[in-house]
């Protein structure tokens, strides 16, 4: 099945800083990656999302680049804000049921 | 628009005893519906899949069970539970992307 690796699992910058999180995939076959923030007691949140056929997206702030051929991606968060802390996930479907996580990465974000 | 509604939102219970957990989803009709469990610190688990009444697919072993008694509910059951049992457990539907709910947080004692 789809293995998700996530690094780094914690990450600490300074507000207005750029944060970079990375992922990579196992199964060739996934074609939907998206990325999801989640809050203290919460459900995880859809922030980006990108598909196989394309190589980069970027919404405001936020980027995600996909890097088929070797088998990652990342998100991009710049000008970070202290909102922006919470813990972050990558995800790769190689099905229409499958959806698989990283382990996450704790953001925090400093004034 | 759609809605996905989870509850409870915080459950404590003793070992050996019954869960039930709820999820609905308002605003579509035959949705693809998702039971994942996250253990702390740790990525979300897919326990269990539905694409339709009656339809569960359970994607690993375990003490838990899943059903679909209406096309727009997903329950998730337990007759006797573990300590491992406990966790944040998340119910998703699949739109055009994966919503999820609130969360439910389980914990076992």
């Amino acid at each position: 099945g789809e293995n998700v690796e996530q690094h780094p699992s914690t990450l600490s910058v300074q507000e207005g800083d750029s944060a970079v999180i990375k992922c990579t995939y196992s199964d060739s076959a996934s074609n939907y990656f998206p990325w999801y923030k989640q809050e203290l007691g919460k459900g995880p949140q859809l922030i980006i999302d990108i598909r196989s056929n394309v190589g980069e997206k970027k919404d405001q702030r936020i980027a995600v680049t996909l890097n088929k051929t070797a088998k990652h991606f990342s998100l991009h968060i710049t000008e970070t804000q202290p909102e922006d802390s919470a813990v972050y996930f990558c995800a790769a479907a190689p099905g229409a049921n499958n959806l698989f996580f990283g382990t996450g990465t704790r953001l925090t974000v400093i004034p | 628009s759609q809605t996905i509604h989870q509850w409870p939102a915080t459950l404590v219970q003793p070992v050996g005893s019954p869960l039930s957990l709820e999820c609905t989803v308002e605003g579509t009709s035959n949705p693809n519906l998702y039971w994942y469990r996250q253990a702390a610190g740790r990525g979300l688990q897919l326990l269990f899949y539905s694409v339709g009444i009656g339809q569960i697919s359970s994607e690993v072993p375990q003490n838990l069970s899943a059903s679909r008694p209406q096309d727009r509910q997903f329950i998730l059951s337990s007759k006797k539970l573990l300590l491992s049992d406990s966790g944040f457990y998340l119910c998703a539907w699949r739109g055009p992307h994966y919503t999820f709910g609130s969360g439910t947080r389980l914990t076992v004692v």
